[in-house]
């Protein structure tokens, strides 16, 4: 079945430190990819989003770019912040009468020292 | 324009009662989805309503339910409390159709504690 993989966490940063955090998905048919980020005590908030081969998604500078080949869809970030600190979760939305159905991963959670 | 609404925010019942936690889309948005978030089991969907229908559905069991009304608000329910029901129940609204069906906005979820 559909699912999505990322890698463990916490991961722990300093200040301005580069961020990747791994994202793997197994799918039928032509998938959306999505990361969400969910600070404390809150909801989930869409951070970017991706919906055919190759599109890069953007944000807040977290990109994010949708490999078919490798079937992976990893978060990037240039220079974290200590804002950045939260739970990311990549997900995907499969296109076929399940419009309404997310498959997430397990979650990361950063953390980022000043 | 208004995110999505959840109510209430915080719940806490005992085993074997029933609960009904509210949701209220974004405003023009006709799909409801709803997830269960546990520290075990992670995000789990649980079903999705467009235009008053139920149109996917997780796995869980009956004693989950939920409706969807004229106006797009949802409403779910859980019937006969078990101790493993306590979790963030989220509720995400979407157009629901067109290429951005599947883009989801969430609200802030409902606590649930089941003592």
């Amino acid at each position: 079945g559909d699912s999505v993989t990322q890698m463990e966490g916490p991961v722990t940063l300093s200040e301005e430190a580069f961020l990747t955090i791994n994202c793997t998905y197994t799918a039928t048919g032509y998938p959306s990819l999505f990361w969400y980020v969910q600070y404390p005590g809150e909801g989930l908030q869409l951070l970017l989003k991706a919906t055919k081969a190759d599109d890069k998604g953007s944000n807040k500078g977290f990109e994010a770019t949708y490999r078919k080949e490798t079937t992976s869809f990893h978060l990037e970030k240039g220079s974290v912040q200590v804002s950045d600190s939260a739970v990311y979760f990549c997900a995907l939305s499969v296109e076929y009468n399940q419009g309404g159905k997310l498959i997430f991963g397990q979650g990361t959670e950063l953390s980022v020292k000043p | 324009k208004a995110g999505v609404t959840q109510t209430p925010r915080y719940l806490i019942k005992t085993r074997g009662q029933q609960v009904t936690l509210s949701c209220s889309p974004i405003s023009g948005h006709r799909s409801v989805s709803w997830y269960q978030q546990t520290p075990g089991q992670g995000l789990q969907f649980l079903f999705e309503y467009f235009s008053e229908t139920q149109r996917n559905k997780g796995n869980f069991p009956g004693r989950f339910s939920g409706r969807q009304f004229s106006n797009s608000r949802s409403e779910m329910n859980v019937s006969t409390l078990e101790l493993g029901d306590s979790a963030l129940y989220l509720c995400a609204s979407s157009q629901g159709t067109g290429s951005s069906y599947n883009e989801q906005f969430f609200g802030p979820g409902t606590r649930l504690t089941v003592l």
